[in-house]
């Protein structure tokens, strides 16, 4: 199974900054994914990131305010950028291997 | 639309007990099911998932859940509780949009809360 880590594991931001956050994965993957758990909800996808080409945004999800890199098989960022509080949330990397989809253990930004 | 449904919010059980969490599914062809654990503070963990084929599947940590689709449910089972099980479960169905792309959607949770 795919191991993911993500850096940094949680972050307090002033509003108006942005913040980078990585995922680097154990094996090259083609398929990587960023979501976002807002407090007390459930996962919603922000963008999918596949190896030389754009990410692809979900409904309500801008480049401007998400931009990815996404310069190999094994590694990701997202940018939470302009940062407000209603970006408070746990930002979480995906890989799918397999017929599994596997998570990383998350980023959890809180933005004041 | 596709769409998964855990009708339990929250869910409280006394340790030793047995545990189903319900899920239901909207899909029109055969989904891909699967149920994570998010314990407090910390990421997803894969418990099981089904694909095909046998329609009772075994997970980690003494899970299983069973597939049944005149129902469209994907129920999660556990014999007996630990007090270690008390987390937020997600199910999550893979829908397939066409041309080589496809999602995981999740339903909204279940928090589970174990008395000793």
């Amino acid at each position: 199974s795919a191991v993911i880590s993500q850096k940094p594991s949680r972050d307090i931001c002033q509003r108006g900054t942005s913040l980078t956050i990585q995922c680097q994965v154990d094996s090259q993957v083609t398929m990587m994914f960023w979501y976002r758990q807002q407090p007390g909800q459930s996962l919603t996808l922000i963008a999918t990131a596949n190896q030389g080409s754009e990410a692809t945004y979900e409904s309500g999800f801008v480049i401007d305010k998400f931009p990815i890199s996404r310069p190999n098989l094994t590694f990701s960022t997202l940018t939470v950028s302009n940062m407000s509080p209603e970006d408070s949330s746990i930002y979480l990397c995906s890989v799918v291997e397999g017929e599994t989809q596997y998570f990383g253990p998350g980023t959890r930004l809180l933005v004041l | 639309a596709q769409s998964v449904t855990q009708p339990d919010i929250h869910i409280t059980v006394s340790e030793g007990a047995s545990l189903e969490l319900r899920c239901n599914y909207s899909y029109g062809a055969t989904p891909y099911l699967f149920w994570y654990v998010q314990s407090p503070g910390q990421g997803l963990q894969l418990l099981l998932k089904y694909f095909s084929g046998d329609t009772l599947v075994q997970g980690i940590k003494g899970f299983e859940a069973e597939f049944k689709r005149s129902q469209s449910s994907f129920n999660l089972r556990k014999p007996s509780v630990h007090w270690s099980d008390a987390a937020e479960y997600f199910c999550a169905v893979v829908t397939y949009s066409g041309a080589g792309s496809y999602q995981l959607t999740f339903g909204k949770g279940t928090k589970l809360s174990v008395i000793p």
